[in-house]
């Protein structure tokens, strides 16, 4: 069964950094491009983050500007978002995707002081 | 940016009915275009791909159609466990993926 699971997320105060992490099983990873996609609470669907297969070329939405840094492990199956310098608008439920095609269940980020 | 706007924002609909969901996009899509459901607490869903292809294991009631900058999803013969948010994606000007707002199915 293809499976995305992810983890990482939490209440973290402004200007802080969190690590999300997305385990994929029940396929080749290694063969994907994967992304990830937020929604704020009670709101649309955000595209943010791709990374290649082999993890060579990365590419982000222009609201990230160097905060946001999308990467993969493909030893360990396992793709990664770092989130730095965050603000309360980044707030909402962060989504691995493959391909767009497969979602996970998300993980919650919520800024606040 | 490529614009997607999606109407109407909410549908109130009856069990049984067609159901019918308009995306238009700012700028042509040729048809780059795809539709996902999604349910309260729940992932996105992906239904739809390049328009008028269904994803893996979607029923046949749900349709696409539309080219260029009109596009269409129709569910033929609402059932209950289709009462949900449905949003249309461009993914022709990549990598500036972008989302539509996003069209509500509740039942009347």
């Amino acid at each position: 069964e293809v499976q995305l699971v992810e983890s990482g997320g939490g209440l973290v105060q402004p200007g802080g950094s969190l690590r999300l992490s997305c385990a994929a099983s029940g396929f080749t990873f290694s063969s994907y491009w994967m992304h990830w996609v937020r929604q704020a609470p009670g709101k649309g669907l955000v595209w943010v983050s791709r990374i290649n297969s082999d993890g060579s070329t990365t590419n982000s939405a222009d609201f990230v500007k160097g905060r946001f840094t999308i990467s993969r492990d493909n030893a360990k199956n396992t793709l990664y978002l770092q989130v730095n310098s965050l603000r309360a608008e980044d707030t909402a439920v962060y989504y691995c995707t493959r391909d767009l095609q497969i979602w996970g269940q998300g993980t919650v980020v919520t800024v606040s002081s | 940016e490529i614009v997607m706007t999606q109407s109407p924002a909410t549908l109130s609909v009856s069990p049984g009915e067609r159901v019918t969901l308009s995306c238009r996009a700012s700028q042509t899509l040729s048809s780059n275009l795809a539709w996902y459901q999604q349910k309260p607490g729940q992932a996105p869903r992906l239904l739809i791909y390049g328009a008028s292809n269904r994803a893996t294991g979607i029923p046949a009631r749900f349709s696409g159609s539309g080219s260029e900058t009109e596009f269409t999803l129709t569910i033929s013969g609402l059932q209950s466990e289709d009462f949900a948010v449905y949003y249309c994606q461009q993914y022709n000007d990549w990598p500036r993926y972008t989302f539509g707002q996003g069209t509500k199915v509740d039942i009347k």
